[in-house]
Order: C-alpha cells, then structure tokens, then sequence
C-alpha cells in the first residue's frame, strides 16, 4: 500500500535554514502538499507541488521534487522560532479512492 | 468563505463510556470528510472518511463509528471507549484541487 516516510526530527539554529525531507511509494498524485501543525491545533497547508514540476519557490519555502527517486523536500530559509511545528508531507493518490496519504510528520525544533 | 467546526474541544471520559465527536463544515456543499486521529507525538491516522450523506468508509476496525446524518455534519462516535482510544481527532473537508481544511481538533483523554 501506499506509504510516505519523514525523520521524526530536526533541530536547526534560528536563521539557518532547514530541509525537512520526504520518501513516497504512490507516485500517482496530481499534488503533493506540504502541511504545518502548531501545537494543539490542526493542520494548515504551507505550499503544494504541481507532480509535473521539480521545484517551487514561495517566500522562505522551497519544495523540491524528485519523481525519479520518490523524494520531496522542504526547505526554510533563514528559520526562525515560529516555524517550529510538526510538519507532514502528503499526497492524494489518483487511484480511485479518496485516501489522503500523509508522513509521518517531522518536529522542527528552531533554537533561539 | 468556507469554515469547518468540531466540538467538544476538549474532553476526559472514563474507560467503558461513549464518546461522541461532531464536525460540521459551512460554506459548501457536498463535502468530502475525513476523520482523522493523532496519538500523541505520532503521525495522523485516518479513521473514516465520506464523499456523502450515509456513505462512510472504515479505514480501522476498532470501537469507532462514524455517521453523516446531513451533507455537512460528521459525527464521531463510541459506545464503549478504551484506553488506547485517546488522542487528538482532527475532522477535515477536501477542496477541488486537493487542499485539506482541518478543524480545530478535539482533545480525547480516556481514564
């Protein structure tokens, strides 16, 4: 079955930038999503990929997509201590079900 | 504009007791919902989801049921709640382009 892989942390210096990685088996969605969860509350969506694009840029985010290997990325420039937050990467495969398939998210912890 | 609610925010039920869990979206129609839970510490877990009224697909066979009595209200239930039933439920609606919208979570723990 489908299955989205995250590390389970990061620790990053405030101002450094962080890269927050992605493995998936299903390479079937139109989209893939980034989503960020503050604590205590649900999640929100950060940015997204379009499958036929290898990267994006907004603002501080970058998403880089590598189809070959299965493999996407986030990255923050110049972190800072509101972006730490639990972060998943997601997919919603075009297999005919209506299953979101999300990591298993990966804590970023930004220190001052 | 589209919002979506869940209530209680917050609760503590004792092992044994039921459980009852509501979500309700405005500002669309037609919804597809999903719930979803969240151990603590750990990833989401899909638990239900809906693409219309009375339609639920089971994605765990545990004590849980889900219902969909109207188009945009989703209702979490239990009859006899288990330890291992706490965590936080996140109910979410899908938009056209994929984007999930989620609740504000409602916080389980189960004594």
């Amino acid at each position: 079955g489908e299955d989205v892989e995250q590390s389970l942390f990061l620790s990053v210096r405030e101002g450094d930038s962080s890269v927050i990685n992605c493995t998936y088996t299903d390479s079937s969605s139109t989209y893939l999503y980034w989503y960020k969860q503050e604590p205590g509350a649900g999640l929100q969506l950060l940015t997204y990929i379009f499958s036929n694009m290898d990267m994006k840029q907004d603002q501080r985010l970058t998403v880089l997509l590598n189809k070959k290997d299965k493999h996407l990325s986030l990255r923050i420039a110049d972190t800072q201590t509101g972006d730490s937050a639990i972060y998943f990467c997601a997919g919603f495969p075009t297999s005919g079900t209506y299953k979101y398939i999300f990591g298993t998210g990966t804590r970023l912890k930004v220190l001052a | 504009s589209q919002t979506i609610h869940q209530w209680p925010a917050t609760l503590v039920q004792p092992v044994g007791s039921p459980l009852s869990l509501e979500c309700t979206v405005e500002g669309t129609s037609n919804p597809n919902l999903y719930w979803y839970r969240q151990a603590a510490g750990r990833g989401l877990q899909l638990l239900f989801y809906s693409v219309g009224i009375g339609q639920i697909s089971s994605e765990v066979p545990q004590n849980l049921s889900a219902s969909r009595p109207q188009d945009r209200q989703f209702i979490l239930s239990s009859k006899k709640l288990l330890l291992s039933d706490s965590g936080f439920y996140l109910c979410a609606w899908i938009t056209g382009t994929g984007e999930l919208f989620f609740g504000e979570g409602s916080r389980l723990t189960v004594l």
